[in-house]
């Protein structure tokens, strides 16, 4: 595709249910990163692939969330046992080169996730 | 710790007249520095960057200003138009896989 795609676009959760959030990262794109974005705030790091390698996963808030990229294209955020505080926009960027630092980054439209 | 902070939650300008988003930063060891613009409902788009050895750098209509003694970012909009409306963020890299966003500045322009 042209861009970064992202499904679903919305999402509603009961507590407690498990969700994925699917990422379709720009082809060839080496780097993929996952933020959380709250109203109102800016986005927020949460994990980094390098092709099929999750290079930086701290900014995963716990051991509920788990980010997957088996290939190196297609990616999924992963929460379990979702909880109020996790309803926020999950946004997925991709970028063209391996380093992460100086390249401009894609972003998909973002997943609305909404735990009730 | 590192932030990216704003010094204006909101901006409302006429159409035509120029715009200035500000932003400041606490972190002296970043060394890169980007604008996004995000629309409602859609995700961040990619303005403009600047590294730390610049202090200037113009694109189309828009202008970075980097100003490392006071830690302080600009982006400067020339004849700010009704498609510039929007929330902007800064943000900033240390050289490693994170990029961290500020709160954001939410652009009005009135016709």
């Amino acid at each position: 595709g042209a861009g970064v795609s992202q499904s679903p676009r919305y999402k509603v959760a009961k507590r407690g249910q498990d969700v994925a959030l699917r990422c379709d990262p720009i082809s060839g794109h080496v780097s993929l990163f996952w933020y959380q974005q709250a109203l109102g705030q800016g986005p927020e790091f949460l994990t980094y692939f390098q092709n099929e390698a999750q290079l930086d996963k701290s900014g995963l808030p716990s051991d509920r969330f788990f980010a997957e990229r088996p290939e190196g294209s297609v990616s999924t955020l992963k929460i379990q046992r979702t909880q109020q505080e996790d309803s926020a926009v999950y946004l997925c960027a991709s970028s063209d080169l391996g380093r992460q630092v100086n390249t401009e980054a894609f972003f998909g439209q973002g997943t609305r996730l909404t735990v009730v | 710790g590192e932030s990216v902070g704003l010094h204006l939650p909101t901006l409302s300008v006429q159409e035509g007249d120029n715009s200035i988003i500000n932003c400041a930063y606490s972190n002296s060891a970043s060394d890169y520095f980007i604008w996004y613009k995000q629309e409602s409902g859609k995700g961040p788009q990619f303005i403009i960057d600047i590294r730390s050895n610049m202090d200037k750098r113009q694109g189309q209509r828009v202008t970075v200003l980097l100003n490392k003694t006071v830690k302080h970012l600009s982006l400067q909009i020339a004849a700010t138009q009704p498609g510039d409306s929007a929330v902007y963020f800064c943000a900033e890299n240390t050289g490693g896989f994170k990029t961290i966003f500020g709160a954001g500045t939410r652009l009005f322009v009135k016709a």
